[in-house]
């Protein structure tokens, strides 16, 4: 049974920073690729970004180019990913989603629960 | 960059079909996903590959993708299957996922 549990969610003041954890259980980590998705309120589905499966391969949307940086750490079976310079259009429910293959996105065949990041002063 | 363009809303009554599109710049070369999002709860993928499903996930959910459009039709509508779906590809060329808008769905 895949599980994916998100964590480091809350409240941080414009400008500032966070790192989200997503601890992974029931599956083979390290041979899948990775994604970070997020739903901000009344908004649809955006993808944030994606890990390859040995982290050498890392893709991000955008929007979050530049600011956010995804890694994971395979003897932990945990993904994460660090958000800088955060603004009021980072607030938002964030997804850990485990792809169905390892090297290239294809599709998320499952997901956390998610965690909520509210930027706000 | 790659845009997927949904319908915001579609609605259907009991035991009727629903069709949801998903529109794009020649879809019909790539590979469409599609996820059940429903309030409260993580996304859920119904069709993958434009047409498979998941184990788990009735028959009566069914995709297609050709040319310009990705269709996604629930057969046989249910009250459970009010929610909102979206449509997703990747976008190779500018190695990007994209997610389409969202379509909610309406069970009247």
């Amino acid at each position: 049974q895949v599980q994916l549990v998100e964590s480091g969610g809350g409240v941080v003041q414009p400008g500032g920073s966070l790192r989200l954890s997503c601890a992974a259980s029931g599956f083979n980590f390290n041979i899948y690729g990775m994604h970070w998705v997020r739903q901000a309120p009344g908004k649809g589905l955006e993808w944030v970004a994606f890990i390859r499966f040995d982290g050498t391969n890392k893709y991000y949307a955008d929007s979050v180019k530049g600011r956010f940086t995804i890694s994971r750490d395979n003897s932990k079976n945990t993904l994460y990913v660090h958000m800088d310079t955060l603004g009021a259009e980072d607030t938002a429910v964030y997804y850990c989603a485990k792809d169905k293959l390892g090297n290239t996105p294809h599709y998320f065949d499952s997901w956390g629960q998610g965690t909520l990041v509210t930027v706000s002063s | 960059s790659y845009v997927l363009t949904q319908p915001p809303s579609v609605a259907a009554a009991p035991g009727q079909t629903a069709r949801i599109t998903c529109g794009g710049n020649n879809i019909g070369t790539k590979s469409v996903h599609w996820y059940q999002r429903k309030p409260g709860q993580a996304p859920v993928l119904v069709v993958y590959d434009d047409s498979d499903r998941p184990s788990g996930i009735p028959e009566r959910f069914s995709g297609s993708n050709s040319g310009n459009t990705a269709t996604l039709t629930i057969s046989r509508v249910e009250a459970g299957d009010e929610a909102d779906y979206y449509c997703q590809v990747w976008d190779s060329s500018s190695d990007v996922v994209v997610f389409g808008g969202g379509t909610k769905l309406t069970v009247l």
